[in-house]
């Protein structure tokens, strides 16, 4: 059984540009949700993705997208980069949305400058 | 507004010293509370998940327990290797809405040998 893997582990950005962060589910598993973690703080819920549809959205700009792959991977986008932005990504995978089943990835550290 | 409250931010106990993890909740339509632990550069490691007031859960040296308005992280004979972040995270809404979670800041523990 494999975990939940996200890639990269670390990305420096400048401010202004854009990334794009991915995630690759847990087998078996079909909802796929994001969090961002600034230092010191709790996980912040960005969206959840639930077979290929987007279900469900946090406090987060428009500049904040996402998509969900037919083998239930996903990638996070997040357009015109702030200093703010800066922090932990962590994706988290579950069986339709079960958060007790959830499987989180070890994140990727964005840093923007 | 769903809002999670932990305390104290950090925690240091001696090897063997039992303590006590508290979080604070105020939710509409409790849907369940999750306790997990997060190590430096890693995502968050699921530990348990209470659904109702007087639930009590116990795995190795942890028993979480729930009340109406908040819950508790008992930890007996703590260990070093017991050291890491522990976050608190509600879900609430209706049955069939996305499993977003709110989590707290999270409370550091340290335990000396």
């Amino acid at each position: 059984e494999t975990g939940v893997t996200q890639s990269p582990t670390h990305l420096i950005k400048t401010r202004g540009q854009q990334v794009t962060l991915r995630c690759s589910s847990q087998s078996g598993h079909n909802t796929v949700s994001w969090y961002q973690q600034a230092l010191g703080q709790g996980p912040q819920f960005i969206f959840q993705y639930y077979r290929e549809e987007e279900n469900g959205r946090g406090n987060f700009p428009p500049r904040f997208s996402g998509l969900q792959f037919p083998n239930y991977s996903s990638e996070l986008n997040v357009n015109a980069l702030e200093l703010d932005d800066s922090a932990l990504y962590l994706c988290a995978s579950s069986l339709q949305g079960n958060p007790q089943g959830y499987t989180f990835g070890s994140g990727t550290r964005l840093t923007v400058v | 507004e769903d809002q999670v409250t932990q305390s104290p931010e950090a925690l240091r106990l001696q090897e063997g010293e039992s303590s006590s993890l508290n979080c604070s909740y105020t939710v509409s339509g409790l849907r369940g509370l999750f306790w997990y632990r997060q190590d430096p550069g890693k995502g968050p490691e699921f530990l348990f998940t209470l659904y109702s007031a007087g639930e009590e859960k116990e795995k190795e040296r942890l028993k979480a327990t729930l009340t109406k308005k908040e819950s508790f992280l008992h930890i007996t004979a703590p260990k070093p290797e017991d050291s890491a972040t522990y976050l608190c995270a509600v879900q609430a809404g209706p049955t069939g809405a996305n499993s977003k979670l709110t989590f707290g800041k999270g409370i550091t523990l340290s335990v000396r040998p």
